[in-house]
């Protein structure tokens, strides 16, 4: 089955760039009618949607982090990924990774059935 | 300031009935659908009921999901201790063009 897995740097300075890769093995991030998603998860609190990217390239983002997000796709090396700029210490959390699916295909009728086992980012100096 | 309204906290005795609220408006749990995930301690969230009240293969069927206007609920029924964990609910919002979540119950086992 569909296995999801977060890797990237642990600690990020305050104003530079966080960047999170998500693999999936056990399918493939080009086919189906998927969105790949971002959540993140400040320690204590609750879950927070950052955005996702559709098979297509298509993305939607979180209004309150769209101007700090690029979520891609890299077909060849069969992963999506994030990037958040000028960071600071409100963006310390664990990361998730999820895939989004459909048994409808309205955009708005998918649920995160496969999430990914989660990493911790701090940012500090 | 979570979009969608939980209390963040429920409690029962093993094999009694409970039940979490989930509370929205028009643009997110009243026009689409709601999920429900469950993450136990330590663990990612892990996905309990999709489209209002249908339960993904494995979700045992004490785990049940309603919708109505703009306010869902999750039941679960005959609980057990393994049941202890954090419940998010979450939607579409059309206004945000976005997921949103519910702010979470702890769910206790007394």
């Amino acid at each position: 089955q569909v296995q999801l897995q977060e890797s990237g740097p642990g600690l990020v300075k305050p104003s530079q760039t966080l960047s999170l890769t998500c693999t999936v093995s056990g399918g493939s991030v080009s086919r189906g009618s998927f969105f790949w998603s971002w959540i993140r998860q400040p320690a204590g609190k609750g879950l927070e949607w950052i955005g996702r990217i559709f098979t297509t390239g298509s993305t939607n983002y979180n209004p309150s982090l769209k101007r700090r997000v690029t979520i891609s796709v890299d077909t060849s090396k069969n992963h999506f990924s994030l990037k958040l700029t000028s960071v600071t210490a409100a963006d310390t959390a664990v990361y998730f990774c999820a895939r989004e699916s459909s048994s409808s295909l309205l955009y708005y009728q998918y649920y995160m059935d496969v999430w990914g086992k989660g990493t911790t980012v701090t940012v500090s100096s | 300031q979570s979009v969608l309204t939980q209390p963040p906290s429920a409690s029962g005795t093993p094999g009694q009935r409970v039940t979490i609220s989930c509370s929205g408006s028009n643009s997110n749990i009243g026009s689409n659908t709601v999920n429900w995930y469950q993450q136990l301690p330590g663990t990612a969230p892990k996905l309990l009921i999709y489209n209002n009240n249908q339960r993904p293969s494995g979700v045992p069927d004490r785990f049940s999901g309603s919708k109505s206007g703009t306010s869902a609920s999750l039941a679960i029924s005959g609980l057990q201790s393994e049941d202890e964990a954090d419940y998010y609910c979450a939607a579409w919002d059309d206004s945000l063009n976005g997921v949103v979540f519910g702010g979470g119950t702890k769910l206790t086992v007394l």
